[in-house]
């Protein structure tokens, strides 16, 4: 089965930069998506397809994609933005991939 | 405005049987498929399985395959997830969430506010 692997916490600033990994074989020919989950509520699209936002997702939220890594970067980081994140891929063997999650601080 | 509706909050014990539902609004029910994932307690997202409304053909994580049944009735554009015989690890917080588009690989773009499921031993 296909797995997705995810530091399991990121700690960061306020005002400063967040970089969220999702490791997987060869994830740069999959199209990863990332979702953000706060405490009690349920999970919301922040990125899909790699890069793309849906609307209402603000500007800071970027993604990358390449070799066995996918990046989800929050820039300018807010009180607000801590939550768990979530990488996602499809497999054709495994179908719907949830990586294990990743638990963001801002100190 | 899309939303996804769940039942509300459910307690069982081991053995018996639960559906819980998701009721959507806002778009056309069979234009988007529907997954249902379960998050535990303290772990992280897990996909259960995702069914095409258009004509109930359903796919199954081999995890959940053969212990729970994803059922649609267009009538009331619902999608269900059922139990025939719960066990105690059941015990979860469990979403439906839409697929962005009818074509495998697209992302889950609205997602229901979760039915928690508690079952005792």
């Amino acid at each position: 089965s296909y797995v997705l692997t995810q530091p399991p916490s990121v700690s960061v600033a306020p005002g400063q930069t967040a970089r969220i990994t999702c490791g997987g074989n060869s994830i740069g020919s999959k199209s990863v998506h990332w979702y953000q989950q706060k405490p009690g509520q349920a999970p919301v699209l922040v990125i899909f397809y790699d890069s793309d936002r849906p609307s209402g997702i603000p500007e800071r939220f970027s993604g990358s994609n390449s070799g066995n890594t996918a990046t989800l970067t929050i820039s300018r980081v807010e009180a607000g933005d801590e939550a768990d994140y979530y990488c996602q891929v499809w497999d054709s063997i495994s179908d719907v991939v949830f990586g294990g999650g990743t638990n963001l601080t801002v100190l | 405005e899309v939303q996804l509706v769940q039942s509300g909050a459910e307690v069982r014990k081991a053995g018996e049987s639960l559906t819980i539902s998701c009721k959507v609004s806002g778009y056309s029910f069979t234009s988007h498929w529907i997954s249902w994932v379960r998050h535990m307690p303290g772990k992280g997202l897990e996909w259960i399985g995702r069914i095409d409304p258009t004509d109930s053909y359903t796919n199954y994580s081999p995890s959940f395959q053969g212990h729970v049944t994803i059922s649609s009735d267009k009538s009331f554009s619902t999608a269900y997830l059922q139990w025939s015989s719960l066990r105690a690890s059941d015990t979860a917080m469990y979403y439906c969430a839409r697929q962005q588009e009818l074509k495998v690989g697209a992302a889950l773009d609205y997602w229901g506010q979760g039915t928690l499921v508690t079952v005792s031993s």
